[in-house]
Order: C-alpha cells, then structure tokens, then sequence
C-alpha cells in the first residue's frame, strides 16, 4: 500500500468515549482522504484534507466528528461520545499534489461497545 | 448522490470462467482508478486510466475505459480463486476529490 500507515488497526471504545485515528500519509504526499467502510459495502467519503486546510467535508457528520491535517505530524480524525452506530472501519487514502492515484492504509477497525 | 454505479453488486462464478464488472456514471472523470479489496485490509490499486478508450492488461485482467470518460469495465479471464474480494472504481473529476463506486463483490468457487 505504498507506505500508507494508519493506527491503531483495531480500536474498542465504550459509549461516549472519544476515538481519535490516525493516518500517516506516503512520504511527500499532501492531500489525505478518510472514507468509512461498512461491512460488505464500498467506501463512503467523509473527508479531504491538505496540510493544515479542510478543502472538502461533505461526507462528514457535523456533530462529534472532526478532522486535522496539521503541517506536522500524522492527520487525525477525531470521534466524540462515540455510539454503536459509529462502529465501521476506517481508512485513510493520501495522494500527490500531481499524482492521479490514491494509496491507501490498511484502516482502522472502530468497534463501540 | 452516487457518482458512480459498480454492477453487479455481487458475483459468484466457477473457477475458470470469465467476467466482467461494471462501473457506470453520468459524470465525466479525468482519471478512473480500479482498486481490490480483501477482507481486513484496505484496498490495493490495480490501474489507473487515464484516455477515453484506454485498455490496459494486468495478467488475466483487462480494464478499458469508456470513450467519453464516464464509464469502465474490468474483464477476469479464467478466474482462480485468488481473484475473490470486492472490487472497487474510483474516479477523480479534476480536482483532488475521489469517487468510489458502490463496490463489486466476487467469489470464486474451486
């Protein structure tokens, strides 16, 4: 995959705990997308980030979710008071500035309990 | 809204018959991309086309993509059973943002 890296690979979380996941995109690659998975179903945009700007979150909920993509370090997308229906897997993408392809990670598995 | 419409949505064949999948849509890409995936993992790129009727050959997958850009195909000859997993096409408009189809799920039986 390209050097994509995401972390945890699994993540349980009670009801209203906070997930925060993270993706650390291929070397020198500046745009980052997160995309949500349910099972047996194809990916579902949530968000698009450079570094350091949102440029597209339609797909994201506008309640207790958030995204970053700091000039530094990995980007985060943060759950709050998390509930069963959040539980899905998540996967980052991350792409070139003049690259057509999208690489992505092996995704994070959020389980709410 | 979806972009892009993957048939059929699931697909259950022999070992050693062919197949085609579809991705369909009314929007125009600059490039489409084809990815697999198995499950647990995230999806693996297996092409990326580019010209309006462009066919590329990866082994026993032939991928074309459509004259005016807004569609393709990805066509398994002799399929083993490696080849089982969803497969998945993305398409990118001009921007950044990338499309993902509804995703094909084939199982191939020994």
């Amino acid at each position: 995959n390209a050097g994509v890296m995401q972390n945890p690979r699994h993540l349980v979380r009670r009801r209203g705990q906070e997930a925060r996941l993270r993706c650390s995109p291929v070397k020198g690659h500046s745009h980052v997308y997160w995309y949500r998975q349910l099972p047996e179903e194809g990916l579902k945009f949530m968000v698009y980030l450079q570094k350091e700007n949102i440029i597209d979150e339609s797909g994201m909920p506008k309640e207790r979710f958030s995204a970053e993509f700091p000039k530094e370090g990995p980007s985060i997308l943060r759950i709050q008071q998390v509930v069963r229906g959040d539980s899905a897997a998540y996967f980052c993408a991350s792409s070139g500035a003049l690259n057509t392809e999208a690489f992505f990670g092996q995704g994070t598995r959020l389980t709410v309990v | 809204t979806q972009l892009l419409e993957q048939s059929p949505q699931f697909l259950s064949i022999q070992e050693g018959e062919n197949l085609t999948v579809y991705c369909n849509s009314s929007s125009v890409f600059s490039s489409l991309q084809w990815y697999r995936q198995e499950p647990g993992e995230g999806p693996v790129l297996l092409v990326t086309v580019v010209t309006g009727g462009e066919v590329k050959k990866l082994k026993r997958l032939t991928f074309q993509f459509g004259d005016a850009r807004k569609d393709s195909s990805l066509h398994i000859t002799a399929a083993q059973t490696g080849d089982t997993g969803l497969y998945l096409c993305a398409g990118r408009e001009g921007g950044n943002q990338f499309y993902f189809g509804t995703g094909t799920s084939l199982t191939v039986i020994p």
